[in-house]
């Protein structure tokens, strides 16, 4: 049973518009939230989180939101650069310290 | 230096076969794991070690045994592989985490097994 759910496979952007990556959950025990990048043959690289405390938190470029009511959370990166093209990964974690990640976001910005 | 490594990154080998998989993290970490990702691109937990005594099993063949020395490594040994086996398999660490206080997992580069 999957917790944590990435719907979209995939996302094209053009360079120096915002990207846009969602991700829902089921578990409301789930009590810190992450966004992973990984580039291809390399291991899942943190990004940024957000505790269930908070609803918005900025790092540069990259915020992450969260709605608690809807069980949603969401990276949005602005200016997309074309660096930013890899594989993101939503990731929850409960308080047991058990990390469950979603099937992940293929982002493309076009330069 | 690498925080979290494991070896070997590429392993081709033949059905039936038993191999095993290294990894070592000197982050001084108390938790340790190993992730699957399948060809459907889904990282699914397949064990979790913290200061050497198993955590999670996940629902696992019992074909995978992972071994703990001590709290720097976490080797996954697989006995009689499958086919179905083939996937990309990441060790990864994190640290105690105290309820309320942020923590994030750190990951290997991956081994990319293939079973023929």
């Amino acid at each position: 049973d999957q917790q944590v759910k990435q719907n979209s496979p995939s996302l094209s952007v053009q360079e120096g518009r915002i990207s846009i990556l969602n991700c829902d959950y089921t578990n409301s025990m789930f009590d810190y939230f992450l966004w992973y990048k990984k580039y291809p043959a390399e291991g899942p690289t943190f990004l940024i989180s957000i505790s269930s405390i908070k609803d918005k938190n900025e790092d540069g470029r990259f915020t992450v939101f969260l709605n608690k009511s809807a069980k949603h959370l969401s990276l949005h990166i602005v200016p997309s650069q074309p660096g930013d093209s890899a594989v993101y990964f939503c990731a929850a974690r409960n308080t047991g310290n058990q990390f469950y990640f979603g099937t992940g976001t293929s982002l493309t910005v076009i330069p | 230096d690498t925080a979290v490594s494991q070896t070997p990154k590429y392993l081709v080998t033949q059905m039936g076969n038993d191999k095993s998989i290294k990894c070592e993290q000197n982050l001084g970490h108390d938790t340790m794991y190993w992730y699957k990702q399948d060809s459907k691109k889904f990282l699914k937990i397949m064990f979790s070690y913290n200061n050497k005594e198993l955590i999670i099993n996940e629902t696992v063949p019992n074909r995978f045994s992972p071994k703990s020395p001590d709290k720097a490594h976490l080797n996954l040994h697989i006995n009689s592989l499958e086919l179905g086996d083939s996937a990309v398999y990441f060790c990864a660490s994190s640290q105690d985490v105290i309820l309320g206080s942020g923590n994030t997992i750190y990951f290997g580069e991956g081994s990319w097994l293939t079973v023929v």
